[in-house]
């Protein structure tokens, strides 16, 4: 079955570590996303990637670095330069620039700073 | 730039009630509209969408229509049930370089049987 897949669905982080957040599809979508959600907040865009080997910031992006080297792939790492990184991850991918097209949602990494 | 306004939440209502969730829109351009769902612990779903203005986006008995001179897409429902129990969000997003997907807050609806 196609889709998108996040690992771990929980992940915990002592300060002052980086973190990686996996996101893979199987969609052969071109546009990657990801998402930060915070209770009261809504959805706050980190990075996003319309090609591979390209990526552009989202609203949030410091504290954060992406990489795109494969179409099926858009890893995302929480650096100790996040100040406040405890939330609930999502990672989407889309079939490209049509705005009138799905994004498709992975089921979340709920990352905890202890 | 480019907003989406939900209503303020949480909403409760009882089992097979009339739903309306409000959403509104800034946009300096035509977007596309969209209605999403998250399911608790889960990430989202699309719920339904339109493209462009008077269209009317419509799944498993929720709709919404795009008026583009109130610039709103609000949400209805004729009868909800327990199962419709989630988060909703409302977002907007362009055709071409900047497809990004703007969302709302999201409202929590709760139905009680």
């Amino acid at each position: 079955d196609g889709g998108i897949t996040q690992s771990p669905k929980y992940l915990f982080r002592k300060e002052g570590q980086n973190v990686t957040l996996s996101c893979e599809q199987n969609l052969n979508h071109d546009a990657m996303y990801w998402y930060r959600q915070d209770p009261g907040q809504g959805l706050r865009l980190i990075y996003y990637s319309q090609i591979v080997n390209d990526f552009q910031k989202g609203d949030i992006a410091e504290g954060y670095s992406v990489s795109r080297e494969k179409k099926e792939s858009f890893p995302l790492t929480v650096t100790s330069a996040q100040k406040n990184p405890t939330a609930f991850y999502l990672c989407a991918s889309s079939r490209g620039t049509g705005g009138h097209t799905e994004a498709f949602f992975g089921q979340g990494t709920r990352l905890t700073v202890v | 730039g480019d907003s989406v306004t939900q209503m303020e939440g949480p909403v409760t209502l009882s089992e097979e009630a009339f739903l309306t969730i409000n959403c509104t829109y800034t946009a300096t351009g035509y977007p596309s509209l969209f209605w999403y769902v998250q399911y608790p612990g889960e990430g989202l779903q699309l719920l339904l969408k339109a493209t462009k203005a008077d269209d009317k986006g419509s799944n498993k008995g929720f709709e919404a229509t795009y008026r583009k001179e109130t610039t709103s897409f609000h949400l209805e429902k004729g009868s909800v049930q327990v199962s419709d129990s989630a988060v909703y969000f409302c977002a907007l997003s362009y055709t071409g370089a900047n497809s990004k997907l703007t969302f709302g807050k999201g409202i929590t609806l709760s139905v009680r049987p």
